[in-house]
C-alpha cells in the first residue's frame, strides 16, 4: 500500500527566506506527483504537476524535482513571501486514478 | 472560466439523518473524484468517475455511502444514517481524461463541510 509522507509537518520561516518542503513515497510505480497548496477553510490549488518521466517542474518561484528511484520529492520556494502561507501537499498517482496523499506541511512565513 | 463547485459550503445535520452533497466539475472534464478531508485522517480517496465506465468505489467507507453521476456531468454524494464520525470536509475535483497512461491535473472545489451532531 502507498505511503506518502510529508516532513516536517510544520516550518515557520521569515520572509524572504528560500525553503525546501520534502515529500517520500513508498512505491515508486506512480504515474505522476502533484503539489498542492490548500488555505484555510478553502480546497486545494494545484501548483505542480511531474510526470514519472520528468525530473522537475518549474514555475514562477516554485521548482519540484522528483526522484522516483529514491521515493522523494522536494518544493523549493524561493524569496519566501506572506502570501505564501499555507499548507502544502503533495500526493501521487499511482495505478488506478486516485492520488494518495500526505499529511502536508503547514508554513508560516512571518513578515 | 469556471472552476469545480460544490455546494452546499457547509452542511450540519443530526446523527441519523441522510444528507446529499453535490458536485458541478469544470465543463468538459470527463473524470471526477471524490475525496474526504478528516482531522487526524488526512486527505483520502472515496470514489472515481469516467465517462460512462462503472465508477471506482474502492475508497467509500462504508455501504451508508454512495454517489452518482447523471449525464456524465454533475455528480451527488449520499451518506446515510450519518455518524459523527463522518464529520468532514468533502472533496470534490475533476480533470481531463485523456486516456490510459496518462494521469492529468485534478482541480478541486472549496469542499463542503459536513458536521454531524
Amino acid at each position: 500500500k502507498q505511503e506518502v509522507t510529508q516532513i516536517p509537518a510544520a516550518l515557520s520561516v521569515p520572509e524572504g527566506e528560500n525553503l525546501v518542503l520534502n515529500c517520500s513515497f513508498t512505491d515508486s510505480a506512480i504515474y505522476n506527483l502533484q503539489w498542492f497548496r490548500q488555505d484555510p477553510g478553502k480546497g486545494l490549488t494545484s501548483l505542480l504537476l511531474i510526470q514519472s518521466s520528468q525530473r522537475e517542474q518549474t514555475s514562477g518561484r516554485l521548482n519540484a524535482s522528483l526522484d522516483k528511484s529514491s521515493g522523494r520529492s522536494t518544493l523549493y520556494i524561493a524569496a519566501s513571501q506572506p502570501g505564501d502561507s499555507a499548507t502544502y501537499l503533495c500526493a501521487v498517482f499511482q495505478g488506478a486514478q486516485k492520488l494518495v496523499f500526505g499529511q502536508g506541511t503547514r508554513l508560516t512565513i512571518n513578515p | 472560466g469556471a472552476g469545480v463547485s460544490q455546494s452546499p459550503s457547509n452542511k450540519v445535520t443530526e446523527k441519523g439523518k441522510d444528507v446529499e452533497l453535490r458536485c458541478d466539475p469544470i465543463s468538459g472534464h470527463t473524470a471526477l473524484y471524490w475525496y474526504r478531508q478528516s482531522l487526524g485522517q488526512g486527505l483520502e480517496f472515496l470514489i472515481y468517475f469516467q465517462g460512462n465506465s462503472a465508477p471506482d468505489k474502492s475508497g467509500l467507507p462504508s455501504d451508508r455511502f454512495s454517489a452518482e453521476r447523471t449525464g456524465g456531468s454533475v455528480s451527488t454524494l449520499t451518506i446515510q444514517r450519518t455518524q459523527q464520525e463522518d464529520s468532514a470536509v468533502y472533496l470534490c475535483a475533476s480533470s481531463l481524461h485523456r486516456g490510459t497512461g496518462v494521469r492529468e491535473t485534478q482541480y478541486f472545489g472549496p469542499g463542503t463541510r459536513l458536521l454531524v451532531l
